[in-house]
């Protein structure tokens, strides 16, 4: 089962920044959370990952708790083309090398 | 660089045929993993090879299979197709598989089971 929890769906306008939260309450020490986007039936896309600091690059910022129960991604500028299911996952090192998708969060960005 | 390219994009198949889906990792990527998506389950881990080998496996059936030859390229067989096995099939390919090395994935192949 998916270890994290997720709304399932939000709006945003457009130029705005949209804050997309997940909780990962049993995530244990050197477990990562990434985060993918599905853009209609498309493959996911990879946006981000992060351990225990805040990361950003060019799409997004990651910003995760202290206690790393949750975290949030954030996209700065939302664009109509940033509509899409966003999926948080946690990443077991239990050595089974692959993600455990939940349902998302259908993000809609408004015009 | 190229990405994860997958074929065919599309297919039909009957009932009990078996099928064959090809994926092309990055260059340099040694890791290739396979899910599986429809809209009541959603995504599903199918299995993962590196360098060749299976290193996991998800719950699935026998008749899935999969294979990596050396050059990284890995195929998916399903056999005696079911109706249910109509999804949209994805490849991921990363460079080592690792907790802390991100997949790319495909854009699928759509398969449809008539």
């Amino acid at each position: 089962d998916a270890k994290t929890t997720q709304p399932p769906s939000m709006d945003c306008a457009e130029g705005r920044a949209a804050n997309l939260p997940c909780n990962h309450s049993t995530i244990s020490g050197n477990e990562y959370v990434y985060w993918y986007r599905q853009i209609h039936s498309q493959g996911p896309q990879y946006i981000i990952h992060g351990l225990k600091n805040n990361e950003t690059n060019e799409m997004a910022s990651l910003i995760i708790t202290e206690d790393r129960k949750s975290s949030t991604l954030i996209l700065p500028h939302a664009t109509l083309r940033d509509t899409a299911v966003y999926y948080c996952i946690v990443r077991t090192t239990s050595g089974t090398y692959k993600y455990i998708f939940g349902t998302g969060t259908r993000l809609k960005v408004l015009a | 660089k190229a990405g994860v390219t997958q074929t065919p994009r599309y297919l039909i198949k009957t009932r009990g045929q078996q099928v064959t889906l090809s994926c092309s990792p990055i260059s340099g990527h040694r890791s290739v993993s396979w899910y599986q998506q429809t809209p009541g389950q959603g995504l599903q881990f199918l299995f993962e090879y590196f360098s060749e080998t299976q290193r996991n496996k998800g719950n699935f059936p026998g008749r899935f299979s999969g294979r990596q030859f050396s050059n990284s390229r890995s195929e998916m067989n399903v056999s005696t197709l079911e109706l249910g096995d109509s999804a949209l099939y994805l490849c991921a390919s990363s460079y080592a598989g690792t907790v802390n090395t991100e997949a790319f994935f495909g854009q699928g192949t759509r398969l449809t089971v008539v």
